[in-house]
C-alpha cells in the first residue's frame, strides 16, 4: 500500500530534550515536506525537500532540523524542544515535477507532540 | 508572501444541504488548486483539484467552481451527508517552479443529520 509512514504518533517530552519524528514513503516521491497543524493556523510548513540531500526552509523552520540522506526517508528533529513546539506534525511526499491528473500531496497520519 | 484565504472557518448544515467553501489567492503565477479533506485524527487526503483552463470539476457529490478573474474558486458538496464532516483545506501552487503547497486556513464543516 502506498503510504508516509510517521512514528511516533503520540510523544510527550520534556523541554530542552533533543527528539526525532520518522517520516518515511514507499512511491518513490522526491518531494518531501513536513508541517506543523495549530488551531486556527491551517497547515504551516516547516521544511521540505526537493531530493536526496537538497533540503530548504519553509515558513516556520525556527527550532527544527531536518535530513535527507536517502530518497524514502526524511526525519524531522527538534534538538532542545521548548512548549510553543505542542503541535500536530505532518509529514507529506509528493513526486517532483507534478505530472497532469488528479494527484498532490500523500499525508502522512500525524504526530501529536506536546512539550512541557 | 503567497497567501490562500480561505472562509468560513466553520460551517454548519442540514443533512443534504450544499456547504459552500470560498477561497481567494493573490499570485496570478498559481496553476494548480486543490482541496484535502481531513477527519479527525487523520492526516489531510486529496479529494478533488483543478487547473485553471477549466472553470468547474465534478466527481461525485463534490464540485470545484473555479473563478480566474476573480482569483477565486471555491468547493461545493451536493447532498451533503453527516459523513463529509471534517477539516476541509484549499490550496494552491504553480507546478511549473516549486512544488510548495500553499494552504488556506481550513474550514470545519459540521453536517448534522
Amino acid at each position: 500500500e502506498a503510504q508516509v509512514t510517521q512514528n511516533p504518533r503520540y510523544l510527550i517530552t520534556v523541554t530542552g530534550k533533543k527528539l526525532t519524528v520518522t517520516c518515511s514513503q514507499n512511491m518513490n516521491h522526491e518531494y518531501m515536506s513536513w508541517y506543523r497543524q495549530d488551531p486556527g493556523l491551517g497547515l504551516r510548513q516547516i521544511y521540505y525537500s526537493m531530493n536526496v540531500e537538497v533540503t530548504d526552509k519553509g515558513d516556520v523552520p525556527e527550532g527544527y532540523k531536518v535530513s535527507r540522506k536517502e530518497k524514502r526517508n526524511f526525519p524531522l528533529i527538534l534538538e532542545s524542544p521548548s512548549p510553543n513546539q505542542t503541535s500536530l506534525y505532518f509529514c507529506a511526499s509528493s513526486l517532483f515535477p507534478s505530472r497532469d491528473g488528479n494527484y498532490g500531496y500523500t499525508f502522512g497520519s500525524g504526530t501529536r507532540l506536546t512539550v512541557v | 508572501q503567497q497567501q490562500v484565504k480561505q472562509s468560513p472557518q466553520s460551517l454548519i448544515v442540514q443533512k443534504g444541504g450544499i456547504p459552500i467553501i470560498n477561497c481567494a489567492y493573490e499570485n496570478t503565477a498559481f496553476d494548480y488548486f486543490p482541496w484535502y479533506q481531513q477527519f479527525p485524527g487523520k492526516g489531510p487526503a486529496l479529494l478533488i483539484a483543478i487547473r485553471p483552463d477549466v472553470s468547474e470539476k465534478k466527481e461525485g457529490r463534490f464540485t470545484i467552481s473555479f473563478n480566474k478573474s476573480a482569483k477565486q474558486f471555491s468547493l461545493h458538496i451536493m447532498d451533503s451527508q453527516p459523513g463529509d464532516s471534517a477539516t476541509y483545506f484549499c490550496a494552491a501552487n504553480n507546478q511549473g517552479g516549486s512544488e510548495k503547497l500553499v494552504f488556506g486556513k481550513g474550514t470545519k464543516l459540521t453536517v448534522n443529520p
